[in-house]
């Protein structure tokens, strides 16, 4: 079955940081790009950043570039968002999702909620 | 940039068709053929409906199909079912720097 379970939310200070991760199984996982999308309460979704399949390459959405860092570890089957400089702006729920290209996004994680709040 | 533009909300009854609009601008949605389609129930992520305009991703129902005109695209769900009752967000791709946009989301309200 193909999966992704993310893990690593949680509350954390504004200013604080926090690392995600996203385990990826039952795919090959170094043949993918891979994204993060984020959902803030009540609100819509919000792509936040891609890595390519080797990782040699990285977009951000202007609102996190030189905050937020993705990366991946092929080996493990792993995904990961450093996020540095909370702002209470950034609480959303993060999934992790397998990005075709261009425009789809079609396996999602269930997601893990960041609270950024003093 | 702004997301793309979709109406709050639409309804219908069992088997009446409705369709939801995303507009966007031509750096956006006019600019690529490269608009998906993602239905979310309450507390679950995201589910793949439509990618790249108007193909359906294996499993889809064909209730559900895509189109695009210009700087605008539609959804259009058929035969609507009380399970279609979900939130729809449209996505595009907008280019090598902004990457993905997505709409404001649309709830569907089965009557």
């Amino acid at each position: 079955e193909v999966q992704l379970v993310e893990s690593g939310g949680g509350l954390v200070q504004p200013g604080g940081s926090l690392r995600l991760s996203c385990a990826a199984s039952g795919f090959t996982f170094n043949t993918y790009w891979m994204s993060w999308v984020r959902q803030a309460p009540g609100k819509g979704l919000e792509w936040v950043a891609n890595i390519k399949e080797d990782g040699s390459e990285r977009y951000y959405v202007d609102s996190v570039k030189g905050r937020f860092t993705i990366s991946r570890d092929n080996a493990k089957n792993s995904l990961y968002l450093q996020m540095n400089s909370l702002r209470v702006e950034d609480t959303a729920m993060y999934y992790c999702a397998r990005d075709l290209g261009y425009d789809s996004f079609d396996v999602w994680g269930q997601g893990t909620m960041v609270t950024v709040s003093s | 940039q702004s997301a793309l533009t979709q109406p709050a909300s639409v309804s219908g009854s069992p088997g009446q068709s409705i369709t939801i609009s995303c507009t966007g601008t031509s750096s956006d949605v006019g600019g690529y053929n490269y608009v998906s389609w993602y239905q979310q129930h309450p507390g679950k992520a995201p589910k793949l409906m439509i990618y790249d305009v108007n193909k359906r991703p294996s499993g889809v129902s064909n209730r559900f199909s895509g189109s695009k005109s210009g700087n605008t695209a539609s959804l259009t769900i058929s035969g609507l079912q009380a399970e279609d009752e979900a939130d729809y967000y449209c996505c595009s791709f907008a280019g090598s720097r902004t990457f993905d946009l997505f709409g404001g989301g649309t709830k569907v309200t089965v009557l």
